[in-house]
């Protein structure tokens, strides 16, 4: 199975501040055919479903705000909240839908300090 | 706009069994898949298995094989999760995830149901 290994765990940032997790995965979820990365972000506020973000890595879904933006490629991505705003407080989650099992990374809870 | 709506809560005893339905609206379901994925308390998103509907067939991750059957009504656009010889363990927040299927091209969840509370408990 593809490890999902996100960081940090909890992230305290200031409104209006910049806001960047990492997520590693053990295998490389970049598809050479066709230069795709396999890898989506979710955002899960308290006592709601996971909400898709952003997939390939760093395409947003319609809706989403565009302080989040998404990068990396191979093994190596980011999910980045360019202004903190005060409903961005959630939990964030990475996963690679490359290969079966799809797995998830830990999470991060991101909160205003 | 697609929309999956799940069953209700359930508190069953250990050894027991549960279902939870997802029904899937707003979608071409001989398009869509639904997986099963789950959350414990303090735990993060665990993918338990998934359905392709128009086609029957099912993926299971390994620990949840011989446990788990996920099954589909195409006819009423509703899946079914069963779970066996529940434990303490599988108390859990279940949710259903619908994900776009055709191109043989592996897609994110594209929409999520509101979740059904299980809970294990003598």
């Amino acid at each position: 199975d593809v490890v999902m290994t996100q960081s940090p765990d909890f992230l305290s940032v200031s409104l209006g501040d910049r806001a960047t997790i990492t997520c590693k995965s053990s295998q490389s979820v970049l598809y050479s055919s066709n230069k795709k990365n396999f890898l989506a972000w979710y955002q899960q506020k308290s006592g709601q479903p996971p909400k898709l973000l952003m997939s390939w890595a760093s395409a947003r879904e319609s809706g989403v705000p565009d302080r989040f933006s998404g990068g990396g490629s191979g093994t190596d991505f980011t999910l980045t909240i360019s202004s903190l705003q005060p409903e961005d407080v959630a939990v964030y989650y990475c996963h690679q839908y490359y290969s079966s099992p799809p797995t998830f990374g830990g999470g991060t809870r991101v909160e205003i300090k | 706009q697609v929309q999956l709506v799940q069953s209700g809560s359930e508190v069953q005893k250990p050894g027991s069994s549960v279902t939870v339905s997802c029904k899937a609206s707003g979608v071409t379901f001989s398009h869509y898949a639904l997986n099963w994925v789950r959350e414990a308390p303090g735990q993060g998103l665990e993918w338990v298995g998934r359905i392709i509907p128009v086609l029957g067939k099912t993926d299971y991750a390994q620990k949840f094989q011989g446990r788990v059957s996920i099954t589909a009504d195409k006819d009423t656009t509703t899946a079914y999760m069963d779970v066996r010889s529940l434990s303490s363990e599988d108390t859990a927040v279940y949710y259903c995830a619908g994900q776009i299927f055709g191109s043989g091209t592996p897609r994110p969840f594209e929409s999520w149901g509101q979740g059904t509370q299980v809970t294990v408990s003598s």
